[in-house]
C-alpha cells in the first residue's frame, strides 16, 4: 500500500536559522501533499500544502517544494522562531482517493533562542 | 463556525467496557475522517465518510471499532469490547476539498 517516509525525526535549529523536512511517498498516483503543525496537546493544523500541477509553493516563511519524479517533497521554515517548535507531519493522498491521506511519522522541531 | 466538534474530550474507562466517541463536523463539509494517533503508530485513519456513506474502512482495527454517520452533522466511533491497546488520542476531522482536513480537538482515552 501507500507509504510515506519522512526525516528526520527530530531536528534542533537555532533561532533564525532554517529548517528543512523531507518526505518520499511511494504511490506515482497521490496528487496532494499537505503539511500539518501539531503543539504539544494540540490538534494537527494544516500549515502549507501543494498540488501535483506545482513544483513549489511558499506562504511568508514556509515554503514546499515537490519532485513527482522522484516522488518526494520537503518543507521549508525560513527564520524559525521558538513558536515554530512542534511536531511537522506530511502526508500524500491516497492510491484511489484524493480525500484519503497517508501521514508521515512526524517530525520533531526544536527551534533554541 | 465553531469547527470540528468532539466529545468527550477525556475518556477513561475499564477494559472490557464500551466507549463511543462523538464528532460534529463543520457545517457543509461532506467528508469525514476518524484517525487514531499513537506514539508507536503515528496518525492512522481509521475510516472516513462521504455524504454520511462510509467510503473506506480499512484502517478499522478489527471488528471490535465500528462507525456510524446517522446524519451529516453527527458522527460516532464505537469500541466495544475496549482493550488498554485501544488507549489514544481519537482525532474527528472534517473537509469539503480534497485531501484538506479541519481536524477537532481529539478524544483521549484511556482504557485500563
Amino acid at each position: 500500500g501507500e507509504n510515506v517516509e519522512q526525516h528526520p525525526s527530530t531536528l534542533s535549529v537555532q533561532e533564525g536559522d532554517s529548517a528543512v523536512i523531507k518526505c518520499t511517498y511511494s504511490d506515482s498516483a497521490s496528487n496532494y501533499f499537505p503539511w500539518y503543525k501539531q503543539e504539544l496537546g494540540k490538534r494537527p493544523q494544516l500549515i502549507i500544502d501543494i498540488r501535483s500541477n506545482v513544483g513549489e509553493k511558499k506562504d511568508q516563511r514556509i515554503a514546499v517544494t515537490l519532485n513527482k519524479t522522484a516522488k518526494h517533497f520537503s518543507l521549508h521554515i525560513t527564520e524559525t522562531q521558538p513558536e515554530d517548535s512542534a511536531v511537522y507531519f506530511c502526508a500524500a493522498s491516497g492510491p484511489d482517493s484524493s480525500y484519503k491521506l497517508i501521514f508521515g511519522s512526524g517530525t520533531r522541531l526544536l527551534v533554541r533562542p | 463556525d465553531a469547527g470540528v466538534i468532539q466529545s468527550p474530550r477525556h475518556e477513561v474507562t475499564e477494559m472490557g467496557q464500551e466507549v463511543t466517541l462523538r464528532c460534529k463536523p463543520i457545517s457543509g463539509h461532506d467528508y469525514l475522517f476518524w484517525y487514531r494517533q499513537t506514539m508507536m503508530r503515528g496518525l492512522e485513519l481509521l475510516i472516513y465518510f462521504n455524504n454520511n456513506v462510509p467510503i473506506d474502512d480499512s484502517g478499522m482495527p478489527e471488528d471490535r471499532f465500528s462507525a456510524k454517520m446517522p446524519n451529516a452533522s453527527f458522527s460516532t466511533l464505537k469500541i466495544q469490547p475496549s482493550e488498554p491497546r485501544d488507549s489514544a488520542v481519537y482525532f474527528c476531522a472534517s473537509s469539503s476539498l480534497p485531501g484538506q482536513g479541519d481536524f477537532g480537538p481529539g478524544t483521549r482515552l484511556t482504557v485500563t
